[in-house]
């Protein structure tokens, strides 16, 4: 079945650490990639996407993702995370072949404390 | 100017009855969806329509019936409240069938007593 999975569920760090989330998805072909970030309250918003092309996105608010096929992964990055940052992130994918049904992972709690 | 609008943006009701949540997207975009956010912040999708049909339908209860008077306008009726109900529904958009970005309304946030 066709699913995208993220691996931590809450992550608490303090301003100027570095911030990495882990994405993997399972699908036959190939597939859309994104990040969308949805601060508290608010509605999603798109970070990255990958559609093709350079494996290395960036995105908004210095964020960047590597798709990398072999492991089917597409990871989120920042080098120094600020406090605006707090929110939570979802990862999420639909086949190029399809009416983008977008699948999303269960999301990712990032705190960030001053 | 709001690409993706929703209305209510709350809406607090009782069990039993019938509400109706309205979706409006300004891009020109032919593709519309409705997602279900639990409160554990999972995200699913529910439906989606293109130019007015029908092309996704997930396994939701028939209680839950989308319309889309227009391909700017996807609405999402649901008979029959019920306190599982309770969740954000997010409306979005995007241009057609193949790649492209989807673009989310600011949610309704549903509560049934």
């Amino acid at each position: 079945a066709q699913s995208v999975s993220q691996h931590n569920h809450h992550v608490i760090l303090s301003e100027a650490a570095s911030l990495e989330l882990g994405c993997n998805y399972s699908y036959g072909g190939t597939v859309n990639l994104f990040w969308y970030v949805q601060y508290p309250g608010q509605h999603l918003q798109l970070l990255l996407k990958y559609f093709s092309g350079d494996p290395l996105v960036k995105g908004i608010k210095g964020f960047e993702a590597e798709f990398i096929k072999s492991k089917f992964s597409f990871n989120l990055r920042k080098p120094s995370v600020q406090w605006s940052d707090t929110a939570e992130y979802f990862c999420a994918a639909y086949p190029t072949d399809s009416w983008g049904k977008l699948q999303f992972g269960a999301g990712t709690q990032v705190v960030v404390t001053p | 100017d709001t690409a993706v609008s929703q209305t209510p943006k709350y809406l607090v009701t009782q069990m039993g009855n019938d509400k109706s949540i309205k979706c409006e997207q300004n891009l020109g975009h032919d593709t519309m969806y409705w997602y279900k956010q639990d409160s554990k912040k999972f995200l699913k999708i529910m439906f989606s329509y293109n130019n007015k049909e029908l092309i996704i339908n997930e396994t939701v209860p028939n209680r839950f019936s989308p319309k889309s008077p227009d391909k700017a306008h996807l609405n999402l009726h649901i008979n029959s409240l019920e306190l599982g109900d309770s969740a954000v529904y997010f409306c979005a958009s995007k241009v057609g069938e193949g790649t492209d970005t989807q673009y989310f309304g600011p949610g309704t946030r549903l509560t049934v007593l």
